[in-house]
């Protein structure tokens, strides 16, 4: 059972948004930075948005992140079939001194 | 070129031991907190430790507290994980991953990770 709540799948026909969201708590997501990551199969986590809702370079401007108290949420706009992976959200939680993360997303592009 | 490239992962048998280490490159690695991330096969992403930039701060997973060390060698740009007592669950793909953090806030989250090294444990 994971800290914080993702729901395990989500889908949309490319060009379509969608929205992967994460709940956590007051000592979580409610007093730090959340990140999300894109996981392709057999490769290594890739940061899509860092401090809840900065893009690194490199990623495309169809990512976006949002943070609302204790909730935090990823929008892919405009879907392309390389979008279709593994989701992950994460904060530190102070309570437990350690990172948090969800259980991942599967998003399927139909 | 910013780069995490693990080392160390093997086959080892319950109760034994292993260190799997992290070469940093690419960036000042005395200036950042240093995380160990897992991932069991077909298993989402587990945080393992973190160590602060000057070692001040380390943290744990209460899985693997009493079992792992988190260890840091600035002037070697490396990071190592001590792995003791070693449990079938401990089989994953293990992560260095960089953190945001230093010493003043150790931890922001993690925007560097390496490919990862494979321990499995199994007699």
């Amino acid at each position: 059972q994971s800290v914080l709540t993702q729901p395990p799948s989500a889908s949309g026909t490319p060009g379509q948004r969608v929205t992967i969201s994460c709940s956590g708590s007051s000592s979580n997501i409610g007093s730090n930075y959340v990140y999300w990551y894109q996981q392709l199969p057999g490769t290594p986590p890739k940061v899509l948005i860092s401090r809840n809702n900065l893009r690194p370079s490199g990623v495309p401007d169809r990512f976006s992140g949002s943070k609302s108290g204790t909730s935090a949420s990823l929008a892919i706009s405009r879907l392309r079939s390389e979008d279709e992976a593994e989701y992950y959200c994460a904060a530190w939680d102070d309570s437990l001194r350690g990172y948090v993360f969800g259980s991942g997303t599967k998003v399927t592009v139909l | 070129e910013v780069q995490l490239v693990e080392s160390g992962g093997g086959l080892v048998k319950p109760g034994g031991s292993l260190r799997v280490s992290c070469a940093a490159s690419g960036f000042t690695f005395s200036t950042y907190t240093m995380n160990w991330v897992r991932q069991a096969p077909g298993k989402g992403l587990e945080w393992v430790s973190s160590i602060s930039s000057r070692s001040n701060y380390i943290y744990y997973v209460d899985s693997v507290k009493g079992r792992f060390t988190i260890s840091r060698d600035n002037a070697k740009n490396s990071v190592y994980l001590q792995m003791n007592s070693l449990r079938a669950e401990d089989t994953a793909v293990y992560y260095c991953a960089r953190d945001e953090g230093s010493e003043v806030l150790v931890a922001i989250g993690m925007d560097v990770w390496g490919q990862g090294t494979t321990v499995t444990v199994s007699s």
